[in-house]
Protein backbone atom coordinates (compact mmCIF):
# COMPACT_ATOMS: atom_id res chain seq x y z
CA UNK A 1 0.00 0.00 0.00
CA UNK A 2 1.31 3.36 -1.12
CA UNK A 3 1.39 6.04 2.25
CA UNK A 4 4.07 8.02 4.10
CA UNK A 5 6.02 6.46 6.88
CA UNK A 6 7.61 8.42 9.53
CA UNK A 7 9.98 6.86 11.73
CA UNK A 8 10.77 6.68 14.92
CA UNK A 9 6.96 6.80 16.39
CA UNK A 10 8.54 8.34 19.22
CA UNK A 11 12.18 10.46 19.83
CA UNK A 12 14.35 11.08 23.20
CA UNK A 13 16.96 13.77 22.71
CA UNK A 14 19.06 15.91 25.64
CA UNK A 15 19.33 19.57 25.18
CA UNK A 16 21.80 20.87 22.50
CA UNK A 17 22.00 17.71 19.90
CA UNK A 18 20.78 18.01 16.91
CA UNK A 19 18.53 15.03 15.60
CA UNK A 20 16.78 14.31 12.59
CA UNK A 21 13.10 12.83 11.48
CA UNK A 22 13.06 10.86 8.74
CA UNK A 23 9.72 10.93 6.51
CA UNK A 24 9.39 8.72 3.55
CA UNK A 25 7.07 8.47 0.44
CA UNK A 26 6.12 5.59 -1.92
CA UNK A 27 3.38 7.67 -3.51
CA UNK A 28 5.17 9.32 -6.52
CA UNK A 29 4.34 12.83 -5.29
CA UNK A 30 6.50 15.46 -5.88
CA UNK A 31 5.67 18.09 -3.02
CA UNK A 32 6.28 16.79 0.21
CA UNK A 33 6.11 19.34 3.93
CA UNK A 34 6.64 19.28 7.46
CA UNK A 35 4.52 20.54 9.58
CA UNK A 36 4.64 21.18 13.65
CA UNK A 37 1.83 20.78 16.24
CA UNK A 38 1.83 21.52 19.97
CA UNK A 39 -0.91 20.13 22.20
CA UNK A 40 -4.07 21.61 22.03
CA UNK A 41 -3.38 23.76 18.56
CA UNK A 42 -3.15 23.66 15.01
CA UNK A 43 -0.71 22.41 12.62
CA UNK A 44 2.28 24.96 11.32
CA UNK A 45 4.45 24.45 8.43
CA UNK A 46 7.83 24.55 8.97
CA UNK A 47 9.58 23.48 5.13
CA UNK A 48 8.37 22.62 2.21
CA UNK A 49 9.26 21.14 -1.16
CA UNK A 50 7.96 21.43 -4.60
CA UNK A 51 10.36 19.05 -6.72
CA UNK A 52 13.79 17.29 -6.08
CA UNK A 53 16.46 19.77 -4.97
CA UNK A 54 14.09 22.21 -3.62
CA UNK A 55 12.49 24.03 -0.72
CA UNK A 56 11.05 26.84 1.10
CA UNK A 57 10.90 27.50 4.68
CA UNK A 58 7.17 28.02 5.85
CA UNK A 59 5.88 29.84 8.82
CA UNK A 60 8.16 28.66 11.53
CA UNK A 61 11.62 27.60 9.68
CA UNK A 62 14.03 28.91 12.60
CA UNK A 63 16.12 26.46 13.96
CA UNK A 64 15.15 23.34 11.40
CA UNK A 65 16.68 22.20 8.38
CA UNK A 66 15.44 20.40 5.58
CA UNK A 67 17.03 18.17 2.40
CA UNK A 68 15.35 16.98 -0.48
CA UNK A 69 17.85 14.67 -2.66
CA UNK A 70 15.26 11.86 -3.53
CA UNK A 71 11.84 12.42 -4.49
CA UNK A 72 10.69 9.71 -1.77
CA UNK A 73 12.43 11.31 1.07
CA UNK A 74 12.60 14.71 3.12
CA UNK A 75 14.47 14.49 6.50
CA UNK A 76 13.82 17.49 9.03
CA UNK A 77 16.72 17.89 11.14
CA UNK A 78 15.62 19.72 14.30
CA UNK A 79 19.09 21.80 15.69
CA UNK A 80 20.23 22.79 19.02
CA UNK A 81 18.98 26.65 17.75
CA UNK A 82 15.44 25.35 18.02
CA UNK A 83 13.88 27.39 21.38
CA UNK A 84 11.31 24.74 22.19
CA UNK A 85 11.90 21.55 19.70
CA UNK A 86 9.48 19.44 22.03
CA UNK A 87 6.69 18.69 19.62
CA UNK A 88 4.39 16.56 17.32
CA UNK A 89 6.00 16.39 14.34
CA UNK A 90 4.17 15.56 11.20
CA UNK A 91 5.47 15.11 7.41
CA UNK A 92 3.12 15.03 4.46
CA UNK A 93 3.01 14.62 0.59
CA UNK A 94 0.74 15.45 -2.26
CA UNK A 95 0.98 15.43 -6.00
CA UNK A 96 2.27 18.43 -7.30
CA UNK A 97 0.10 18.30 -10.61
CA UNK A 98 -3.08 18.11 -9.55
CA UNK A 99 -4.85 21.36 -8.12
CA UNK A 100 -6.34 20.72 -4.81
CA UNK A 101 -4.82 17.15 -4.89
CA UNK A 102 -5.39 16.34 -0.84
CA UNK A 103 -2.44 16.27 1.09
CA UNK A 104 -1.45 12.63 2.51
CA UNK A 105 -0.22 12.77 6.00
CA UNK A 106 2.36 10.59 8.30
CA UNK A 107 1.49 9.37 11.63
CA UNK A 108 4.03 11.26 12.86
CA UNK A 109 6.98 12.00 15.32
CA UNK A 110 6.77 12.96 19.09
CA UNK A 111 10.00 14.09 20.06
CA UNK A 112 10.77 15.14 23.48
CA UNK A 113 13.83 17.29 24.33
CA UNK A 114 14.82 17.51 27.72
CA UNK B 1 -3.99 33.92 4.43
CA UNK B 2 -7.80 34.23 4.62
CA UNK B 3 -9.39 32.66 8.04
CA UNK B 4 -11.92 30.24 9.38
CA UNK B 5 -13.51 30.57 12.92
CA UNK B 6 -14.89 26.68 14.06
CA UNK B 7 -15.79 25.92 17.62
CA UNK B 8 -13.90 24.74 20.07
CA UNK B 9 -15.56 21.08 20.52
CA UNK B 10 -19.22 19.54 19.71
CA UNK B 11 -20.82 16.74 21.34
CA UNK B 12 -22.74 14.10 19.16
CA UNK B 13 -24.59 10.88 19.82
CA UNK B 14 -23.80 7.47 18.42
CA UNK B 15 -25.74 6.58 15.17
CA UNK B 16 -26.72 10.69 15.08
CA UNK B 17 -26.17 12.98 11.98
CA UNK B 18 -23.31 15.77 13.13
CA UNK B 19 -23.05 18.95 11.96
CA UNK B 20 -19.82 20.73 12.30
CA UNK B 21 -19.87 24.77 11.31
CA UNK B 22 -17.25 27.22 9.64
CA UNK B 23 -17.01 30.75 8.78
CA UNK B 24 -14.60 32.20 6.29
CA UNK B 25 -16.30 35.52 6.10
CA UNK B 26 -13.20 36.58 4.05
CA UNK B 27 -13.08 33.64 1.52
CA UNK B 28 -11.95 34.73 -1.99
CA UNK B 29 -13.64 33.80 -5.21
CA UNK B 30 -11.03 31.79 -5.75
CA UNK B 31 -10.45 29.93 -2.00
CA UNK B 32 -11.80 26.06 -2.28
CA UNK B 33 -12.78 24.92 1.10
CA UNK B 34 -10.99 21.85 2.80
CA UNK B 35 -12.00 19.83 5.54
CA UNK B 36 -9.70 17.24 7.49
CA UNK B 37 -9.87 15.50 10.10
CA UNK B 38 -7.29 13.84 12.79
CA UNK B 39 -7.94 11.03 15.14
CA UNK B 40 -5.68 10.82 18.55
CA UNK B 41 -1.72 10.59 17.81
CA UNK B 42 -2.49 10.09 13.95
CA UNK B 43 -1.57 12.43 11.01
CA UNK B 44 -4.58 14.44 9.40
CA UNK B 45 -6.81 12.82 6.84
CA UNK B 46 -8.32 14.52 4.03
CA UNK B 47 -12.43 14.16 4.04
CA UNK B 48 -13.69 16.37 1.23
CA UNK B 49 -13.00 19.89 -0.22
CA UNK B 50 -15.50 21.95 -2.67
CA UNK B 51 -15.63 25.68 -4.50
CA UNK B 52 -19.53 26.45 -4.52
CA UNK B 53 -21.46 23.34 -4.82
CA UNK B 54 -22.66 20.90 -2.13
CA UNK B 55 -20.37 17.92 -2.18
CA UNK B 56 -20.68 14.18 -1.36
CA UNK B 57 -18.41 11.47 -0.96
CA UNK B 58 -18.33 8.23 0.93
CA UNK B 59 -16.90 10.19 4.66
CA UNK B 60 -19.23 13.25 4.71
CA UNK B 61 -21.08 15.89 2.97
CA UNK B 62 -20.37 19.61 2.73
CA UNK B 63 -22.85 22.25 2.40
CA UNK B 64 -21.86 25.63 0.99
CA UNK B 65 -23.69 28.30 1.66
CA UNK B 66 -24.41 30.90 -1.23
CA UNK B 67 -22.69 33.96 -0.28
CA UNK B 68 -19.69 31.34 0.53
CA UNK B 69 -19.25 33.13 3.89
CA UNK B 70 -19.52 29.81 5.40
CA UNK B 71 -19.96 26.14 4.99
CA UNK B 72 -20.89 22.40 6.88
CA UNK B 73 -19.45 19.30 7.13
CA UNK B 74 -22.12 16.66 7.62
CA UNK B 75 -21.47 13.54 8.91
CA UNK B 76 -24.24 11.65 8.18
CA UNK B 77 -24.22 8.58 10.86
CA UNK B 78 -21.99 9.49 13.73
CA UNK B 79 -19.54 6.80 14.86
CA UNK B 80 -17.11 6.68 17.97
CA UNK B 81 -14.55 6.24 15.26
CA UNK B 82 -15.43 9.68 13.70
CA UNK B 83 -14.15 11.15 17.12
CA UNK B 84 -11.56 13.27 16.02
CA UNK B 85 -10.53 16.74 15.71
CA UNK B 86 -11.84 18.61 12.33
CA UNK B 87 -9.91 21.27 10.53
CA UNK B 88 -11.91 23.56 7.82
CA UNK B 89 -8.57 25.44 5.81
CA UNK B 90 -9.35 27.92 2.79
CA UNK B 91 -7.42 26.95 -0.06
CA UNK B 92 -6.43 29.22 -3.07
CA UNK B 93 -6.69 27.72 -6.48
CA UNK B 94 -3.64 29.37 -7.69
CA UNK B 95 -1.31 28.29 -5.35
CA UNK B 96 0.49 24.71 -6.74
CA UNK B 97 2.21 24.63 -3.12
CA UNK B 98 -0.52 23.35 -1.48
CA UNK B 99 0.47 25.91 1.80
CA UNK B 100 -2.66 25.09 3.70
CA UNK B 101 -2.82 26.58 6.95
CA UNK B 102 -4.20 24.44 10.12
CA UNK B 103 -6.30 26.45 12.96
CA UNK B 104 -7.26 25.04 16.16
CA UNK B 105 -10.27 22.77 14.56
CA UNK B 106 -13.47 21.75 16.35
CA UNK B 107 -13.05 18.78 18.47
CA UNK B 108 -15.96 16.39 17.90
CA UNK B 109 -16.99 14.15 20.80
CA UNK B 110 -19.19 10.71 20.28
CA UNK B 111 -21.18 9.74 22.75
CA UNK B 112 -22.59 5.85 23.25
Amino acid sequence: DGGITQSPKYLFRKEGQNVTLSCEQNLNHDAMYWYRQDPGQGLRLIYYSQIVNDFQKGDIAEGYSVSREKKESFPLTVTSAQKNPTAFYLCASSDQGRRNSPLHFGNGTRLTVT
Amino acid sequence: DAKTTQPNSMESNEEEPVHLPCNHSTISGTDYIHWYRQLPSQGPEYVIHGLTSNVNNRMASLAIAEDRKSSTLILHRATLRDAAVYYCILRPTEEYGNKLVFGAGTILRVKS
